[in-house]
């Protein structure tokens, strides 16, 4: 039972275009999403958070979009760069109620590879 | 301030032994995450612990033991391992209890078991 998901395995976008990677998910309990950025052999970087409450983010080239009611979130890219060429992770996070303590842990996407070409 | 670092990068194990993993957490941050990610999946969440306690974990085995020192180091000790072991294996720390944060990850160790 997949509760994040990124439908898209891949996007290939043109240098100085816009990427749009999407993200959907189906716990309605998520209070707080988050893209992370990664590189082969590198761990995932945070790019960018939004809460729940708020329906965009924005820092630099890079704006999230929350739609609660369609429980789907976007990343868009503006510009697209050569470098923003990574695998994107899609992460939502909520507290594990069973723990017993205050446990927050993020739920991921299967990523979606960007590739941005010159 | 150094990020978070892991040893080993690679490690090869045979099904039926143990492993342990190591993370360095960023200074200052008390809580510590790990995730197994698969190929071709997302990081899946295994444990987390905030000052040397088990804070809550997934839907993985007890075989999946942590462990977390004053000296912002953990560790992931993996008993009894099976083929489906195989994965990436990533800490993340964050600056708090646990709670609403972001989580910053390692690079990650690259087990295999034959």
């Amino acid at each position: 039972d997949q509760q994040v998901k990124q439908n898209s395995p891949s996007l290939s976008v043109q240098e100085g275009r816009i990427s749009i990677l999407n993200c959907d998910y189906t716990n309605s309990m998520f209070d707080y999403f988050l893209w992370y950025k990664k590189y082969p052999a590198e761990g995932p970087t945070f790019l960018i958070s939004i809460s729940s409450i708020k329906d965009k983010n924005e820092d630099g080239r890079f704006t999230v979009f929350l739609n609660k009611s369609a429980k789907h979130l976007s990343l868009h890219i503006v510009p697209s760069q050569p470098g923003d060429s990574a695998v994107y992770f899609c992460a939502a996070g909520d507290y594990l109620i069973n723990s017993g303590g205050s446990n927050y842990k993020l739920t991921f996407g299967k990523g979606t590879l960007l590739t941005v070409n010159p | 301030e150094t990020g978070v670092t892991q040893s080993p990068t690679h490690l090869i194990k045979t099904r039926g032994q143990q492993v342990t993993l190591r993370c360095s957490s960023q200074s200052g941050h008390n809580t510590v995450s790990w995730y197994q990610q698969a190929l071709g999946q997302g990081p899946q969440f295994i444990f987390q612990y905030y000052r040397e306690e088990e804070n809550g974990r997934g839907n993985f085995p007890p075989r999946f033991s942590g462990l977390q020192f004053p000296n912002y180091s953990s560790e992931l000790n993996v008993n009894a391992l099976e083929l489906d072991d195989s994965a990436l294996y990533l800490c993340a720390s964050s600056p708090g209890t646990g709670g609403r944060e972001t989580q910053y990850f390692g690079p990650g160790t690259r087990l295999l078991v034959l």
